[in-house]
Formats: C-alpha cells, sequence, structure tokens
C-alpha cells in the first residue's frame, strides 16, 4: 500500500463547475499538507499548505484536511479552463521531507 | 517566495554517459531538495542537500550513481552518472524556504532527460 494514495484522473468538468480532489494517506505521523498544480512541462507551484486538522480557504482554493479519517481534499469553485493542470497533493511529518500522490489530472472545458 | 532555475531544461543523452543539472536559487537557502518524477509516478526524492555537508540520500538512490554538490546557499547540481534509458525522467530541484519557519517546498522547472 502507498503512504499517499490519489485518483489520477482525468477528471473533466465544464466550466463554472466546483472540483473536489482528494487524497488519503496511511501514516498517522503526518501533520503538514501541501496541494501543488503542476502545468505540463512546468515545475509543482505550492498551492495551499495546511498544517493539521481544518480548512484553509485562498480565493476560488479551498483546502480541507481531516486527520481522523486520513483524507485532504481540494475544492476549487468557479473553475476555468486556466485550472487544467495535473493537482499534486504532499504531506510531511515535519523535517522537510515531502510524500507526493501521484496527481489528478484535471481539464476544464469552455 | 524563492525563485528557482534549472540547467539544461531538457536534454537528450547516450547511455553510459552522465550529466550535471544545475540549480540555482535567488536567494539563500539551507534546505534544497532534489527529485525524480517518472512518468505516470509521484514526484520520489532523490536526496537532500544541506551547504557545506555531504547529501543525504533516500533509500535506492545511491552517491556513486547521483552525485550531488552543494558548494553555497543559492546553488547545487545533479549528476547522473552512467545513464541508462530507466534514468529517462523528470528531475527538479525545490528549496525550503526558511522566511516563515514553515515546511513549505518551492520548486523549480524541472529538467527532461531522455537517455538513448
Amino acid at each position: 500500500q502507498k503512504e499517499v494514495e490519489q485518483d489520477p484522473g482525468p477528471l473533466s468538468v465544464p466550466e463554472g463547475a466546483i472540483v473536489s480532489l482528494n487524497c488519503t494517506y496511511s501514516n498517522s505521523a503526518f501533520q503538514y499538507f501541501m496541494w501543488y498544480r503542476q502545468y505540463s512541462r512546468k515545475g509543482p507551484e505550492l498551492l495551499m499548505y495546511t498544517y493539521s486538522s481544518g480548512n484553509k480557504e485562498d480565493g476560488r482554493f479551498t483546502a480541507q484536511v481531516d486527520k481522523s479519517s486520513k483524507y485532504i481534499s481540494l475544492f476549487i469553485r468557479d473553475s476555468q479552463p486556466s485550472d487544467s493542470a495535473t493537482y499534486l497533493c504532499a504531506m510531511s511529518a515535519g523535517f522537510q521531507k515531502l510524500v507526493f500522490g501521484t496527481g489528478t489530472r484535471l481539464l476544464v472545458s469552455p | 517566495s524563492a525563485v528557482i532555475s534549472q540547467k539544461p531544461s531538457r536534454d537528450i543523452c547516450q547511455r553510459g554517459t552522465s550529466l550535471t543539472i544545475q540549480c540555482q536559487v535567488d536567494s539563500q537557502v539551507t534546505m534544497m531538495f532534489w527529485y525524480r518524477q517518472q512518468p505516470g509516478q509521484s514526484l520520489t526524492l532523490i536526496a537532500t542537500a544541506n551547504q557545506g555537508s555531504e547529501a543525504t540520500y533516500e533509500s535506492g538512490f545511491v552517491i556513486d550513481k547521483f552525485p550531488i554538490s552543494r558548494p553555497n546557499l543559492t546553488f547545487s547540481t545533479l549528476t547522473v552518472s552512467n545513464m541508462s534509458p530507466e534514468d529517462s525522467s523528470i528531475y527538479l530541484c525545490s528549496v525550503e524556504d526558511p522566511q516563515d519557519g514553515t515546511y513549505e517546498q518551492y520548486f523549480g522547472p524541472g529538467t527532461r532527460l531522455t537517455v538513448t
């Protein structure tokens, strides 16, 4: 079993839809949770950073962490074609080492 | 956040040769990391590079295959030695920005390596 599981997609939605991206994990020591966006042939770009459980909102993006269920989510409201990318979850127990999911490819059609 | 550049952006190399990838940061950082991203797979940490000390390698990666230098707080290199087609991948460096005391990591644009 992988430490971090993420559905690879692709996930296809129409413009304006609410998108839900999810990851599950097995290591209860993880406390720091991140979402990265990666456009084709580019490096990952940090979108959201959350410590421990709870919600964090930034514009159209909301990150949610449920440590009791070992489940994290990223919601994108009013999705745009420019949101089409691969979304990677990553997590850490601290001490620098990040463990990544495989990424979910999102396609937002006009 | 730190701005990170990598050279080369891509290369095609013959098996048995070596390639050195450079990572430059626009500010001083303590921690630099090297990752590999193979098609359809997660980013995998190769090693952590601190200035002035030997790099720390993850399980499955060895110094003879992936020697790393970290001569100062803004620069690092990763060499992929004696390459085989299985080394075809994207290689990414990242840094941890110490300014706010979090564990956020920022990535460079990556080096796309194809070994023939």
